[in-house]
């Protein structure tokens, strides 16, 4: 099955850098991408999301970046501001196998102020 | 938030009895899926459905089980609870596109 690898687990910022998270993963027919932003005690948010057919979509500060010869994606964030601190997850699916999800394990961005 | 609520949204119990944790939707959305979430894993796919009483194992699926039987309701059973199913678990909703929308999660533990 996919396995999904995340880095680093632990983020921590200056308020306006750049934040960067990446993600491997294993399966090659895997074609669609998607970020989660988990904020303490909440659900996780979908953020962004790739498609494999795209190597590049951006949505305001947040843009999302796919190699697929390389099977890895990554989430940056420019601009940081605290109420970006939370957990971030990626995650993978094959797509038309009942739209599966594999996650990563998480990364913990803190910005400070 | 899409539609989702899921219930109860604590729960505490003994080892060795049934519990049964409900996810309600009012999208009308064909998939649905159960996680846990531990520290350290991220989130494991427990057991899905595809449909009315369509469902299939996850990656974790040992010691649960699902159930389906309308579209808006899909119902995860631990029908014998042990110390390590203690974890927050989320209800997840898709319409098969690919993006999956998550409820607000049960914070389940067992002593």
């Amino acid at each position: 099955g996919e396995n999904v690898e995340q880095h680093p687990s632990t983020l921590s910022v200056q308020e306006g850098d750049s934040a960067v998270i990446k993600c491997t993963y294993s399966d090659s027919a895997s074609n669609y991408f998607p970020w989660y932003k988990q904020e303490l005690g909440k659900r996780p948010q979908l953020i962004i999301d790739i498609r494999s057919n795209v190597g590049e979509k951006k949505d305001q500060r947040i843009a999302v970046t796919l190699n697929k010869t390389a099977k890895h994606f990554s989430l940056h964030i420019t601009e940081t501001q605290p109420e970006d601190s939370a957990v971030y997850f990626c995650a993978a699916s094959r797509g038309g196998s009942n739209y599966k999800l594999t996650f990563g394990k998480g990364t913990l961005l803190t910005v400070n102020p | 938030d899409a539609g989702i609520t899921q219930s109860p949204r604590h729960k505490v119990t003994e080892t060795g009895t049934p519990v049964t944790l409900r996810c309600h939707q009012t999208e009308n959305h064909r998939y649905m899926y159960w996680y846990r979430q531990d520290p350290g894993h991220g989130l494991r796919l427990i057991h899905y459905s595809y449909g009315v009483k369509d469902t299939d194992k996850g990656e974790v699926s040992d010691g649960y089980s699902v159930s389906r039987s309308k579209t808006e309701d899909f119902l995860l059973t631990l029908e014998s609870a042990t110390s390590s199913q203690t974890s927050v678990y989320f209800c997840a909703i898709s319409e098969g596109g690919n993006e999956q929308y998550f409820g607000p999660g049960t914070r389940l533990t067992v002593t």
